[in-house]
């Protein structure tokens, strides 16, 4: 159960567009198309944004997408808000039917 | 309103127990799945255990396997996370959330507000 690898930061000026990654291995990121992605504000709960790779909940802003690609996803914010700025964390279940999972380590976006 | 609201933290002493108790709102709780998750102060999530539906299967990270019990009480719309032998590495706030499939999505929504449990003599 080692956690998914994300950067620790990321950064971006108004307007422009970052994306974080997450990588995992064929056991867990590679195996299905059921990552996740939370945004998290400090003192807050989780919010899901980002479910089942790259479908967003009802509510979710369209500058919030998710991909992946073999055995690492990503998530891309496109034109940078200051509200924004958070942090965001991938999960993905490593058996699906039992739905036991692991988080990435979380990336600290800040919007200069 | 589709929520779920944690209770039971607390500070408590190494190598004794709590109780955390998780009661949704807004939605079926016994069609779904449940999960505990934790954050240390500082740090990133951490996922604890989940529950099926109907209680019967339970899994648990290895950090707590052993110490940690996951349950449900279906009739009184609870989930539960009984911790035991509790030591400073726990430390943490511990969020309840609904494992969203049933709902369509595969993923941790909602959250609760979080309960802090804190470990220290």
């Amino acid at each position: 159960q080692s956690a998914l690898t994300q950067p620790a930061s990321v950064s971006g000026s108004p307007g422009q567009s970052i994306t974080i990654s997450c990588t995992g291995t064929s056991s867990d990121v590679g195996s299905d198309n059921y990552v996740s992605w939370y945004q998290q504000h400090p003192g807050k709960a989780p919010k899901l944004i980002i479910y089942d790779v790259s479908n967003r909940p009802s509510g979710v802003s369209n500058r919030f997408s998710g991909s992946k690609s073999g055995n690492t996803a990503s998530l891309t914010i496109s034109g940078l808000q200051a509200e924004d700025e958070a942090d965001y964390y991938c999960f993905s279940y490593t058996d699906t039917s039992t739905l036991e999972g692991v988080f990435g380590g979380g990336t600290k976006l800040t919007v200069l | 309103q589709v929520q779920v609201v944690e209770s039971g933290g607390g500070v408590v002493q190494p190598g004794r127990s709590l109780r955390l108790s998780c009661e949704p709102s807004g939605f079926t709780f016994r069609n779904y799945a449940m999960h505990w998750v934790r954050q240390a102060p500082g740090k990133g999530l951490e996922w604890v255990a989940v529950i099926s539906y109907h209680g019967s299967n339970k899994y648990y990270a290895d950090s707590v396997k052993g110490r940690f019990t996951i349950a449900r009480d279906n009739s009184k719309n609870t989930l539960y996370l009984q911790m035991i032998s509790l030591g400073p590495e726990d430390t943490a706030v511990y969020y309840c959330a609904r494992d969203a499939a049933a709902a369509g999505m595969r993923g941790f929504d909602p959250w609760g507000q979080g309960t802090l449990v804190t470990v220290s003599s």
